[in-house]
């Protein structure tokens, strides 16, 4: 079974800062992962995923995220936060066989401070 | 393509009372999801669909929840008779199959039950 991580429930930046969002995930087969933004009173929104190929995944609105096999990890990053960043960013993963949807993280709400 | 479309956008209802959401997935895809979204438990799925066919409802929460997908442009999901511990909000949400292609959310029902 398929299961994400993301550490911290809430992260806070400052407006120009660095953005990291952590997310880990554990699968058994090769995973493919995925990046949603939940802005509020709206439903989520791909930013970005990972399928094959180039680890290095960019995303809308300036995102990226790099798959990183050997530390299952799949973290995002924006180099400059911008005050229309703030939102909820959930972490998810899927693999190509069986039957399975899409398994979600819990999120991690971003705050960006003026 | 309008997307996923939800309705009603908004209900609110009396505990006991039946409740039924509705669904329209994006024309073509194959796999239909319904998911809750609550503070405490964050995301989670209740029951996907195959081709209109129920794959797993495992996530349903009890036998109060049932869901339906009479055909590939249509699905509801019903409680009956509702509780207050079911005030959430409910995503409908599509994609082409499952694994390497992203799920379309629509932009959800929020259910509170007094």
């Amino acid at each position: 079974a398929q299961s994400v991580t993301q550490l911290g429930s809430h992260v806070s930046v400052s407006e120009g800062a660095l953005v990291l969002l952590r997310c880990n995930y554990s699968s058994s087969v090769p995973p493919y992962l995925f990046w949603y933004v939940q802005y509020p009173n709206q439903g989520l929104q791909l930013l970005l995923k990972y399928t094959t190929g180039a680890t290095l995944v960019k995303g809308i609105n300036g995102f990226e995220a790099e798959f990183k096999k050997s530390e299952t990890s799949f973290h995002l990053t924006k180099p400059s936060a911008h005050m229309s960043d703030a939102a909820e960013y959930f972490c998810a993963v899927s693999v190509i066989s069986g039957n399975t949807p899409l398994v979600f993280g819990k999120g991690t709400r971003l705050s960006v401070i003026a | 393509d309008a997307g996923v479309i939800q309705s009603p956008r908004h209900e609110v209802t009396e505990m006991g009372q039946e409740v039924t959401l509705r669904c329209k997935p994006i024309s073509g895809h194959n796999s239909l999801f319904w998911y809750r979204q609550t503070m405490m438990r964050g995301l989670e799925l209740l029951i996907y669909f195959n081709n209109n066919v129920p794959i797993d409802d495992s996530g349903m929460p009890e036998d109060r929840f049932s869901a339906k997908m009479p055909n590939a442009s249509f699905s509801t999901l019903k409680i009956q008779p509702s509780e207050p511990r079911d005030s959430a909000v409910y995503f409908c949400a599509s994609s082409l199959g499952q694994g390497t292609t992203e799920a379309f959310f629509g932009q959800g029902t929020r259910l509170t039950v007094v």
